[in-house]
């Protein structure tokens, strides 16, 4: 019944590891977004894709890495993590409007050691 | 570029009190405004939106009106509840190159008994 979910809901690696983080949406929606949660609760957004396609990355350093190999998943890869990568990692879809309401997932809290 | 601008929390308020959250906008175009509430240790939910000019959003007692001539999108609510406790979101989409949400800094609000 979840509409939009994450795995996992936490990760703690240490500094240099490489981690993915996945997301699946069962609303039927072309596009889905990662976005980034930091410490003081500010969000960002860091890929969109629509229908698999890349259509927004927001200056994120090319270690993220999100793939998308249907419209339903959308996942993020990040290599050699370091600590100011830690934050709180939310994805969200939605139709294709300005209009739409943006559904997010329950988020992964990912800490760099 | 778009930004939204948030009154600066935490807020903290007797129950039944009466809740104003201030949020003004800066926009290139015609934005859809939005509030989400983050709940503790969960993800955002939708709580309102208005995709134009002097539409009022509302639900579960929350209000906001989109005022294009003060570039503001407030959101108010005669009686809060100890369960309204959250991080409220004030938000802009643009739409087009990738319908992007624009995030305000987030308001803390605490509801004591």
């Amino acid at each position: 019944d979840t509409a939009v979910s994450q795995t996992p809901k936490y990760l703690v690696t240490q500094m240099g590891n490489d981690k993915s983080i996945k997301c699946e949406q069962n609303l039927g929606h072309d596009t889905m977004y990662w976005y980034k949660q930091d410490s003081k609760k500010f969000l960002k957004i860091m890929f969109s894709y629509n229908n698999k396609e890349l259509i927004i990355n927001e200056t994120v350093p090319n270690r993220f890495s999100p793939k998308s190999p249907d419209k339903a998943h959308l996942n993020l890869h990040i290599n050699s993590l370091e600590l100011g990568d830690s934050a709180v990692y939310f994805c969200a879809s939605s139709l294709q409007t300005r209009t739409d309401t943006q559904y997010f997932g329950p988020g992964t809290r990912l800490t760099v050691l | 570029g778009d930004s939204v601008t948030q009154m600066e929390g935490p807020v903290t308020l007797s129950e039944e009190a009466f809740l104003t959250i201030n949020c003004t906008y800066t926009a290139t175009g015609y934005p859809s405004l939005f509030w989400y509430v983050q709940y503790p240790g969960e993800g955002l939910q939708l709580l309102l939106k208005a995709t134009k000019a002097d539409d009022k959003g509302s639900n579960k007692g929350f209000e906001a009106t989109y005022r294009k001539e003060t570039t503001s999108f407030h959101l108010e609510k005669g009686s809060v509840q100890v369960s309204d406790s959250a991080v409220y979101f004030c938000a802009l989409s643009e739409g087009g190159g990738g319908n992007k949400l624009t995030f305000g800094t987030g308001t803390q609000l605490k509801v004591e008994l």
